[in-house]
């Protein structure tokens, strides 16, 4: 079956650490983006990419960064320049014809 | 202004009565629309897409006005099960590229 996957599903960071959040998807989505979400709030872009080796800050990238080696997989670095992570994770990958499809999501939290 | 904006809620209604939400937009060459849910700490999942014309998929309809540029979701005959976040999604193309913009989301309470 086709789908996005995400992992883990629970991560816990350490002040200062580097953490990366797995995205694949095999639905042969050009597009992907992550977006971050916190409690009661709605989602914010922190990156998305429309091709492979592309990709473009949204709103809120400061202290994330991410690759785009295949089409497959868009993994987020949370470094620690990102002061405030804790959150709710979401990848999506979209076609113009399928529109949004998410992930599972990652929730992180600093310890 | 926002992009789009949603009311927040919460709205807290009877099984079985009827709700509608409605999404506003900015930008007059918005193309697609679509409505998602999100239940709590879930990711967002796709509703129904929004077409000009209005749609209905059982007891939710969705409608686009572009002249006033918002799109509504209407649920007949709550259910528990309805209480949900129900996201508003908003697509336009520039480039080749699509540009999606999510809207804060409005929350319903189906309370029995």
């Amino acid at each position: 079956d086709g789908g996005i996957t995400q992992s883990p599903k629970y991560l816990f960071r350490k002040e200062g650490q580097n953490v990366t959040l797995s995205c694949e998807q095999n639905l042969n989505h050009d597009a992907m983006y992550w977006y971050r979400q916190d409690p009661g709030q709605g989602l914010r872009l922190i990156y998305y990419s429309h091709i492979v080796n592309d990709f473009q800050k949204g709103d809120i990238a400061e202290g994330y960064s991410v690759s785009r080696e295949k089409k497959e997989s868009f993994p987020l670095t949370v470094t620690s320049a990102q002061k405030n992570p804790t959150a709710f994770y979401l990848c999506a990958s979209s076609s113009v014809r399928e529109g949004y499809t998410f992930g599972s999501g990652t929730r992180l939290t600093v310890v | 202004r926002k992009e789009v904006e949603q009311d927040p809620g919460p709205f807290n209604v009877p099984e079985g009565a009827t709700v509608a939400f409605n999404c506003t937009y900015s930008n007059s060459a918005s193309q697609s629309f679509f409505w998602y849910r999100q239940d709590c700490r879930k990711e967002p999942k796709l509703l129904m897409s929004v077409y000009s014309s209005g749609n209905e998929d059982g007891r939710f309809t969705a409608q686009l006005n572009r002249a006033s540029q918002y799109i509504s979701l209407l649920i007949r005959d709550s259910k528990l099960s309805d209480s949900a976040t129900y996201l508003c999604v908003v697509n336009f193309y520039s480039g080749g590229y699509q540009k999606v913009t999510f809207g804060t989301g409005t929350k319903l309470q189906v309370i029995p």
